[in-house]
């Protein structure tokens, strides 16, 4: 199974918003509400902004949010800061064998 | 507060085996799912293997399918990933995950700091 396809870059300015999109099928992104979200600063663990499509978890801003349109899941981030700039990743739930498929990292550049 | 600790990483040279350990606290690990997730030097992250909380349902990523098994231990509240025919390009930083519920669905909401695995001659 392909891993989910992410941007390999996008950019914003200090409080504009951007959304980074995490395109996948209806055997994974379409099919299930197990769309997660990533944001991985260099030489630190990831760290989950966004769990089940749209959940934040204690303790993440929210300025973080997330959606998703057939087989499309998007993470939008609003009022960027400078420490906004890091790696983020998308993951979902498939079905088969392979339970989970991640997407190749998006790198957010804080202008 | 929670802790996933993992060990076991190290130089291994190709075709021989490791086996990686997690050590979990601060939660009831019998409760939850676990992940194994690795990253290469300068790549994105891959998953690597699943498990639920009873161990009925089990997941490997393709490129790791019949070489590494994953397994767990609740009554010792720990982790493992056997890893078999180890290749050059299972080289990576080896990350313990939990998942937030009890069935598989990555949404990790605590992570170890990583174990290096490096396979090499």
């Amino acid at each position: 199974q392909s891993a989910l396809t992410q941007p390999a870059s996008v950019s914003g300015s200090p409080g504009q918003s951007i959304t980074i999109s995490c395109t996948g099928t209806s055997s994974d992104v379409g099919g299930y509400n197990y769309v997660s979200w990533y944001q991985q600063h260099p030489g630190k663990a990831p760290k989950l902004m966004i769990y089940d499509v749209s959940n934040r978890p204690s303790g993440v801003s929210n300025r973080f949010s997330g959606s998703k349109s057939g087989n499309t899941a998007s993470l939008t981030i609003s009022g960027l800061q400078a420490e906004d700039e890091a790696d983020y990743y998308c993951s979902s739930y498939t079905s088969g064998s392979t339970l989970v498929l991640f997407g190749g990292g998006t790198k957010l550049d804080v202008l | 507060e929670v802790q996933l600790v993992e060990s076991g990483g190290g130089l291994v040279q190709p075709g021989r085996s490791l086996r990686l350990s997690c050590a979990a606290s601060g939660f009831t690990f019998e409760d939850y799912a676990m992940h194994w997730v690795r990253q290469a030097q300068g790549k994105g992250l891959e998953w690597v293997s699943g498990i639920s909380w009873n161990s009925g349902t089990i997941g490997y990523a393709d490129s790791v399918k019949g070489r590494f098994t994953i397994s767990r231990d609740n009554a010792k509240n720990s982790l493992y990933l056997q890893m078999n025919s180890l290749r050059a390009e299972d080289t990576a930083l080896y990350y313990c995950a939990k998942d937030a519920y009890y069935d598989i669905t990555m949404g990790s909401d605590y992570w170890g700091q990583g174990t290096l695995v490096t396979v090499s001659s």
